[in-house]
């Protein structure tokens, strides 16, 4: 099975300021990685797929990029909505695997 | 607007078994394959099970294998779970989740809010 692990844990940004959370897979993924955005209290939500592509109605702020084994997900100017738990998950094989999360915090 | 409706969870004792059901609309049903996810409290997420659109191909996590049945029934636009010798650690928030296409792709574009199954004596 292919493992992903994110880094770091935990991250603290200010609003206004960029934020990069890291993904990385134990073997070549090509771009089969998604990320998710998940709020307290609320399911995931699908923000990229194909290590790139956002999903439909997902701000440009928003951006992830990477293939192989070292993938970014990178958001240009956090907004207050934006602090939440972000997983990465791999869907090159089976099983599907989901990183353990970052948690998005406010500096 | 996909809509996806957990329902079934609640308290069952280990070793019983549990049907959850999610009820989809907002889209062809059955043009999409399924999946069941699944969140323990406080911790991250665990792909769970998977069915074609047909009911042609399914698939479940080890974890779960042999006793957890996954189908759906696309008249009635639901999918399900049966869970069957509980343990502890199956205690979760289940997630109904929808692919992209027809067989599993294993990435997942909308979720439900989820049914909590609690595995207590």
């Amino acid at each position: 099975e292919i493992v992903v692990t994110q880094s770091p844990a935990t991250l603290s940004v200010s609003p206004g300021e960029r934020a990069t959370l890291s993904c990385r897979a134990s073997q070549s993924v090509s771009n089969n990685l998604a990320w998710y955005q998940q709020k307290p209290g609320q399911a995931p939500r699908l923000l990229i797929s194909g290590a790139s592509t956002r999903a439909t109605g997902i701000p440009a702020r928003f951006s992830g990029s990477g293939s192989g084994t070292e993938f970014t997900l990178t958001i240009s100017s956090l907004q207050s909505e934006d602090f939440a738990v972000y997983y990465c998950q791999q869907y090159e094989n089976w099983p599907p695997l989901f990183g353990q999360g970052t948690r998005l915090e406010i500096k | 607007e996909v809509q996806l409706l957990e329902s079934g969870g609640g308290l069952v004792q280990p070793g019983r078994s549990l049907r959850v059901s999610c009820a989809a609309s907002g889209f062809t049903f059955d043009d999409y394959a399924m999946h069941w996810v699944r969140q323990a409290p406080g911790k991250g997420l665990e792909w769970v099970s998977s069915i074609s659109y047909n009911s042609g191909g399914m698939g479940h996590a080890d974890s779960v294998k042999g006793r957890f049945t996954i189908s759906r029934d696309n008249a009635k636009n639901s999918l399900y779970l049966q869970m069957n010798s509980l343990t502890a650690e199956d205690t979760a928030l289940y997630y109904c989740a929808k692919d992209i296409g027809p067989a599993p792709s294993y990435f997942f574009d909308f979720w439900g809010q989820g049914t909590l199954v609690t595995v207590s004596s």
